[in-house]
């Protein structure tokens, strides 16, 4: 079984400042995704990012940041100079390539960003 | 292309009856799946269906049910429904070898 953990809760920051929204996966399986999602007050998931267990890159689009390590099974995302519009529910999420799978959701992490 | 929509947006029904929720999926995309999300159980699995055919089924009981039209449009259905049944409802499309999944805006259930 496959298991997403996001310690945070909820993070408050002001704007500009940076923010980490940490991620820990745990799976058995060798191949499989991890994505990011956003999820505003008006409820629609957002997909950000999708990375494979086999690319280990970092990726950077715009103020958004992946640092993806298998070897503490983590997939951090981070808002450079957050904005208001920032403000979401994060989720990270995990699918395995074996079978039929689903994805596993984390309990998600509230980000109010605050001008 | 058009997102993946969701009908209605919102609902409200009283305990004892029975609802249908129904979403589109992007064009092209042949795999549906259902998600419910509430405060206290987060996003949850509830089936996937592809081709017509259910694939997958969360640990939900047998009053949710699903199915899926020859267009891949999908619907679900709640009966004898619940309070603990009110939550948001999200819908998903996407293509096998994809893996991504791609969200519409959800249909809010309230039960009273």
């Amino acid at each position: 079984a496959q298991k997403v953990t996001q310690a945070q809760t909820e993070i408050s920051v002001v704007e500009k400042e940076d923010v980490t929204l940490d991620c820990v996966y745990e799976t058995r399986d060798t191949t499989y995704y991890l994505f990011w999602y956003k999820q505003p007050p008006s409820g629609e998931l957002v997909f950000l990012i999708r990375r494979n267990s086999f690319d280990e890159q970092n990726e950077i689009s715009g103020r958004y940041s992946w640092n993806f390590q298998k070897s503490t099974s983590s997939f951090n995302f981070t808002i450079t100079a957050s904005q208001v519009v920032d403000s979401a529910v994060y989720f990270c999420a995990l699918i395995v390539t074996s079978g039929y799978s689903t994805l596993t959701f984390g309990k998600g992490t509230m980000l109010l960003v605050s001008p | 292309k058009a997102g993946v929509t969701q009908t209605p947006r919102y609902l409200i029904k009283t305990r004892g009856q029975q609802v249908t929720l129904s979403c589109s999926p992007i064009s092209g995309h042949r795999s549906v799946s259902w998600y419910q999300q509430t405060p206290g159980q987060g996003l949850q699995f509830l089936f996937e269906y592809f081709s017509e055919t259910q694939r997958n089924k969360g640990n939900f009981p047998g009053r949710f049910s699903g199915r899926q039209f020859s267009n891949s449009r999908s619907e679900m259905n709640v009966s004898t429904l619940e309070l603990g049944d009110s939550a948001l409802y999200l819908c998903a499309s996407s293509n096998p070898g994809q893996y991504e999944q791609y969200f519409g805006p959800g249909t809010r259930l309230t039960v009273t």
